[in-house]
């Protein structure tokens, strides 16, 4: 069974841009939750769908957006980056109840913003 | 909190000794426990979970053991191997007004010398 994917994986943006990040789950996964990574604050919860809503929300500005599709592939978007939005932002799947089942990650997004 | 210093803690055994990687959790409320390692470049890949209803549970070369009391966490490696330098994440589910919410530990860097 192939594991979840993420696209892009590498991506460079300047201040004040957007940027839409891709996350496929595995499949049978409905509850997708993006994640994002810094050296400085660790692995945040950003947000959770599941069937095609938003579940759950971490604390993060409204920049931070996202969205899943029927097919439960999700994106998440950041409007207007700042340099503090440098990050590897990770994609997390799980089976079909949601959280309580285990979250498998991807490989993530590394976002560089300049 | 959720945070991952650039300085993390580490950990350094020698190749073939058993390696104990520890996580304090902070939520009476949690229950249930994953275990990730994180390599470099890497998504964080699952390892094993445990139920707050048991205390030990084992998998191949790892072993997780609970401590509800004071709200420990512990990961066992047997033989520990070169493959086994990463960085390990434990993380706590903890349910918020009828959602689940996983919170990750700070992370240990597990080096493993020949």
């Amino acid at each position: 069974k192939a594991g979840v994917t993420q696209t892009p994986r590498y991506l460079i943006k300047t201040r004040g841009q957007q940027v839409t990040l891709s996350c496929s789950p595995i499949s049978g996964h409905r509850s997708v939750s993006w994640y994002q990574q810094t050296p400085g604050q660790g692995l945040q919860f950003l947000f959770e769908y599941f069937s095609e809503t938003q579940r759950n929300k971490g604390n993060f500005p409204g920049r931070f957006s996202g969205r899943q599709f029927s097919n439960s592939r999700s994106e998440m978007n950041v409007s207007t980056l700042e340099l503090g939005d440098s990050a590897l932002y990770l994609c997390a799947s799980s089976g079909p109840s949601g959280l309580t089942d285990t979250q498998y990650f991807g490989p993530g997004t590394r976002l560089t913003v300049l | 909190g959720e945070s991952v210093g650039l300085h993390l803690p580490t950990l350094s055994v020698q190749e073939g000794d058993n390696s104990i990687i520890n996580c304090a959790y902070s939520n009476s409320a949690s229950d249930y426990f994953i275990w990730y390692k994180q390599e470099s470049g890497k998504g964080p890949q699952f390892i094993i979970d445990i139920r707050s209803n048991m205390d030990k549970r084992q998998g191949q070369r790892v072993t997780v053991l609970l401590n509800k009391t004071v709200k420990h966490l512990s990961l066992q490696i047997a033989a520990t191997q070169p493959g086994d330098s990463a960085v390990y994440f434990c993380a706590e589910n903890l349910k918020l007004g009828g959602y689940n919410k996983l919170i990750f530990g700070a992370g240990t860097r597990l080096a493993v010398h020949p």
